[in-house]
Order: C-alpha cells, then structure tokens, then sequence
C-alpha cells in the first residue's frame, strides 16, 4: 500500500507570492490534516479535511488554506507569503474515525523556503 | 500550557543500550490516546506506538515499548537494544476525544542520538 505523498518536496518563493502544496493520502483514508513544523513553534495543527468538508482548523491567519477533492486528496495554499512562513509542512492521513485511536500516518513534508 | 511536555531536549545512548524518552501530557478529558512518532533528519514523521487511556496493559511494537502511568500522566517511551538507525527526533504526541478532536497536539520533541 502507498503511502502519504507530498508534493511538491522543496519550494523556494519571494515575499508576496502564493504557493500551493499538494497531499495524496494512503488509498482508504477519508482524512486530511495539516501541520507546519518549524524550529522556534514546533509541530502546529492547520486544518483538517474529511469527505471533503474541513472538520477542524487550527490557529492560522486566513492565508492558509486548504481543500479536499472528492479521492481524498488535499491541497493547501499560503498566500500573500510571508517570510515567518518558512517551514516543513506536513501532511497527515487517516481513516477518520473519531475513536482516540485514529492513527495519522504522515508524507515526507513540503520543504518552503520564503525569501 | 502546555499540553504535552518533553523535558529532555537531547539525549545520548550507547548502541545495543536501552533509552527512555519521557513525556508529560495534560488533559481533563477522560477518553484520549497517546502517540510517540520518529523523524529522522529526513523529515518523514513515523508512527511508533499508541496507547488509548483506558488501555490496561503497556503498548508494546517490537523494541518499542510505552511505560504508562495515567495516574501521573505520564507516558514514556522505552526502545530497547538501540541500533545506530535509531537517531533522530521523538516526538511524543496526544489526541484528546473532546475538544481538538481530529488534530494532534505534539510536544517540542528529544533528539536522540546513538553513539557505536
């Protein structure tokens, strides 16, 4: 079975632009989430997808944004960049249950660079 | 506050040695489950082990073990005979059934690091 795949792996943008990220989730899985992982705030929640409807969001200025296609697979946009907005984004998959255990089995990151 | 706590920032152990990496969690909720994940300097996340609140036994996967103390809140991670491969960051993570729901809340992590 495949896994989580995130694409694309590295991304270099200036100030001002916008970028999108893209998250295919293990075959099965109805749910998406979002986390941003840099040095300083660590692992942070974004948002989460399930069936295509966002279920939960963390605490994230309205630049950050996502969507869920109707085969689970996810995207996410930042506009207006940032240089604070320099991070490994990760993505998340599950089936989506709302049991404790709903293991989220994670892709490889997007590497953004914000210049 | 913090919800989950990791107070070793790194760590060392000798290969073949056991290692315990701890973690605190805080949570008023009576139905939760714990995570441990491992990101080696990759970046890929990987799902160790998992144990639910009301689990009554210790998660156990492979050389990986979870040493859980509900009472303390506490839920630490043992991985026994430690290989070289082992190094990385450990990540121990919380799900709360009640108000976050379908997100996990992570702490600032350990870095371990495997000495031949």
């Amino acid at each position: 079975k495949a896994g989580v795949t995130q694409t694309p792996r590295y991304l270099i943008k200036t100030r001002g632009q916008q970028v999108t990220l893209s998250c295919s989730p293990i075959s099965g899985h109805r749910s998406v989430s979002w986390y941003q992982q840099t040095p300083g705030q660590g692992l942070q929640f974004l948002f989460e997808y399930f069936s295509e409807t966002q279920r939960n969001k963390g605490n994230f200025p309205g630049r950050f944004s996502g969507r869920q296609f109707s085969n689970s697979r996810s995207e996410m946009n930042v506009s207006t960049l940032e240089l604070g907005d320099s991070a490994l984004y990760l993505c998340a998959s599950s089936v989506g249950d709302h049991l404790a255990k709903n293991i989220q089995y994670f892709g490889a990151g997007t590497r953004l660079s914000v210049l | 506050a913090q919800k989950i706590t990791q107070t070793q920032p790194g760590m060392f152990v000798q290969e073949k040695e056991a290692v315990t990496l701890d973690c605190t969690y805080d949570t008023s909720d009576q139905s939760y489950g714990l995570f441990w994940y491992k990101q080696p300097s990759s970046g890929e996340m990987i799902f160790l082990i998992y144990q639910g609140s009301y689990d009554e036994q210790n998660a156990t996967e492979g050389r990986y073990s979870l040493n859980f103390q509900k009472a303390r809140k506490s839920a630490n991670l043992v991985i026994s005979a430690s290989q070289l491969g082992d190094s990385a960051m450990y990540f121990c993570a919380m799900r709360e059934r009640g108000g976050s729901q379908g997100n996990l809340i992570f702490g600032k992590g350990t870095k371990l690091s495997v000495k031949p």
